[in-house]
């Protein structure tokens, strides 16, 4: 299975919008994206998911690319408690997440 | 509504001992899932429940693991006997039945094998 792409870390200024990319470029038709985090000492949290068209809830919005090769999750507003390891995950039909090795994001106050 | 919890939160053995590992998944759930992350490596699926059938177990590494379901509520992983690379933190998640559910996952185990 192969696995998702993203950078190693990135660093943001609180208050400020952060877009955190993912490359999925061998994704078949069928696997959904599913963005979830994990905070130091938990499980990691769902965040947002999607499979052909952008997505909006509360906690950010999920960018996919029209060939869907990438995606980007955009925290509109950034806070020193969404500093965590972000994934970037494949969803196939049988519910079986793929990770990757995740994004490391802090957040300067 | 009470999220999955995992029980022991850390577990200390020696090679050669067992551990079990249980899963409480949220009520309701009828899809389980264990995942586990070794040191400096991603997270990676073991295996799936639906109910108290296994529905997928591709990801077992060996067959020095058990999981089991009985009567389709919590969920045991038992590692015997264990090995040092069996190191690391074993997460469990459950999901709704219908397809493309969110997972929810506890706070892992993490187990240490000396």
């Amino acid at each position: 299975d192969a696995k998702t792409t993203q950078p190693n870390s990135m660093e943001s200024n609180e208050e400020e919008p952060v877009h955190l990319p993912c490359n999925h470029s061998t994704i078949s038709g069928t696997d959904y994206i599913h963005w979830y985090r994990q905070l130091p000492s938990q499980g990691p949290e769902y965040v947002i998911h999607g499979l052909t068209s952008n997505v909006n809830n509360r906690m950010a919005s999920l960018a996919i690319a029209e060939d869907r090769k990438s995606s980007t999750l955009i925290l509109h507003r950034a806070t020193l408690r969404d500093a965590a390891v972000y994934y970037c995950t494949r969803y196939n039909q049988g519910g079986k997440l793929i990770f990757g090795q995740g994004t490391e994001l802090s957040v300067k106050p | 509504e009470a999220g999955v919890t995992q029980f022991p939160s850390h577990s200390v053995i020696e090679k050669g001992q067992t551990v079990t590992l249980r899963c409480d998944p949220i009520s309701g759930h009828d899809n389980l899932y264990w995942y586990r992350r070794v040191m400096g490596k991603e997270i990676k699926f073991l295996l799936h429940f639906v109910k108290e059938s296994k529905q997928d177990e591709s990801g077992m590494p060996n067959n020095r693991f058990l999981a089991e379901r009985t009567g389709g509520t919590y969920s045991t992983l038992k590692v015997q006997p264990a090995e040092l690379e069996d190191s690391g933190v074993y997460f469990c998640a459950s999901s709704q039945l219908r397809g493309n559910s969110p997972l929810h996952f506890g706070n892992g185990t993490r187990l240490t094998v000396t």
